[in-house]
């Protein structure tokens, strides 16, 4: 089956820095990537999602980019700030009827 | 528009009774799907299902654990004599037919087993 590694598991910025969260997958027939931020005690919220046809999408203060020879993908989010403390996750299609999730990036931003 | 919604949100129950939580999907989808989150972990799928019909159960265990989605009313997911492994928070997410790219997640349910 699909394997998603999730790197760093734990993140501390500085308010306005930059955050930088990785993702690994393996099935190279995957297409479709999204991030999930899931805040304490609530479900996870699709955030931003990219597909195999374009490398980067972008989206206020944040952005995907993907490489597909590589078989990884990143989150990014520029001038962090303390509402942006929460679990990223990363997700990979295992099927048609699964998602793959990786194990979860706690972003903690300091203000 | 409400969004997905899971009763109960947080659930106790001692070891060797029956859990059951449900999952109202999001109007207009008619696609649910099961995960299971432990604590510092991602999710875990468990089971696709569609109105009356179970299209993927690869990630629920073999025994005690059980869902359905009825032509009417909510997608249940049912554990039979709960042990302390099952403390977990159970996540609920739908989406039309056109599948996972469209899904959107419950608030999920918190099951304690005492």
């Amino acid at each position: 089956g699909e394997n998603v590694e999730q790197h760093p598991s734990t993140l501390s910025v500085q308010e306005g820095d930059s955050a930088v969260i990785k993702c690994t997958y393996s099935d190279s027939a995957s297409n479709y990537f999204p991030w999930y931020k899931q805040e304490l005690g609530k479900g996870p919220q699709l955030i931003i999602d990219i597909r195999s046809n374009v490398g980067e999408k972008k989206d206020q203060r944040i952005a995907v980019t993907l490489n597909k020879t590589a078989k990884h993908f990143s989150l990014h989010i520029t001038e962090t700030q303390p509402e942006d403390s929460a679990v990223y996750f990363c997700a990979v299609p295992a099927g048609y009827s699964t998602l793959t999730f990786g194990k979860g990036t706690m972003l903690l931003v300091s203000p | 528009n409400a969004g997905v919604m899971q009763n109960p949100r947080h659930l106790v129950r001692r070891r060797g009774q029956e859990a059951r939580l449900r999952c109202s999907p999001m109007k207009g989808h008619s696609h649910v799907y099961w995960y299971r989150q432990l604590p510092e972990e991602g999710l875990k799928f468990m089971v696709y299902l569609q109105k009356e019909n179970i299209i993927d159960e690869s990630g629920m265990p073999k025994e005690r654990f059980s869902a359905e989605f009825p032509k009417e009313g909510p997608s249940i997911l049912r554990i039979q004599q709960v042990v302390r492994g099952d403390s977990a928070a159970y996540f609920c997410a739908s989406s039309p037919p056109t599948g996972l790219t469209e899904a959107f997640f419950g608030q999920g349910t918190r099951l304690t087993v005492v």
